[in-house]
């Protein structure tokens, strides 16, 4: 059962335009809410993460909306550029003895049109 | 800050033999290290996660006899893959998380690919 679901799978922007993935969970005692961006052969570099006492975050283009009640998260990227092809994950965790392993979603793949 | 350096990037091996991939925090101590494996266009799978001093805790279905996993320091953790398989093939990333107790962040290495001939 996937604990974090992410949607959409795929998703193709035009330059300027503004990029949006969702995520949702379950598990109401996780905490941190990160979210991931992965170029091919690379490994993935933390890019933005948002605690639940807090319902949005913003740094720079990138922006996280977070819905505690609809147990729902979502990035958004304004301005989309070519540079920004990648592909995006969401995370979370929670507070224990699991040193706070992350949980994944499954992943967006973003292409910028120029 | 917050880099993590692994080596070596890339490695091809026979069937059989064991390969030894080394995951380094460059700027940073950390307690906790993540190895994680990646199929091509999937997400990251958790293998295993190791605190510096203690024995790796390795997630159902991993086998621990053949995914080694050290963690000497608070800088270095190296994984092994024991008579590896072409089904060992894969990209290997670790992770790292700061020794600092506030710390949820981690921070991931350039990752490993992995070719078993």
């Amino acid at each position: 059962q996937q604990q974090v679901k992410q949607s959409p799978q795929s998703l193709i922007v035009q330059k300027g335009g503004i990029s949006i993935i969702n995520c949702a969970y379950e598990n109401t005692a996780f905490d941190y809410f990160p979210w991931y961006q992965q170029f091919p052969g690379k490994g993935p570099a933390l890019l933005i993460a948002i605690r639940p006492d807090v319902s949005e975050k913003k740094e720079g283009r990138f922006t996280i909306s977070f819905n505690k009640s609809a147990k729902q998260f979502s990035l958004h990227i304004m301005d989309s550029q070519p540079g920004d092809s990648a592909t995006y994950f969401c995370a979370a965790s929670q507070r224990g003895g699991n040193n706070r392993k992350l949980i994944w979603g499954l992943g967006t793949s973003l292409a910028v049109n120029p | 800050g917050a880099v993590v350096s692994q080596h070596p990037s890339r490695v091809i091996c026979k069937s059989g033999t064991s390969v030894k991939i080394e995951c380094r925090s460059l700027d940073f101590q950390a307690t906790t290290m993540f190895w994680y494996r990646q199929f091509p266009k999937k997400s990251l799978m958790l293998m295993a996660t190791s605190n510096e001093g203690s024995k790796a805790t390795y997630e159902q279905g991993v086998e621990k006899d053949k995914f080694l996993i050290n963690h000497a320091s608070l800088t270095l953790s190296t994984l092994t893959v024991t008579s590896a398989h072409p089904e060992d093939s894969s990209f290997y990333i670790c992770s790292a998380r700061e020794a600092s107790g506030s710390s949820y962040e981690q921070y991931f290495g350039p990752g490993t690919r992995l070719t078993v001939t």
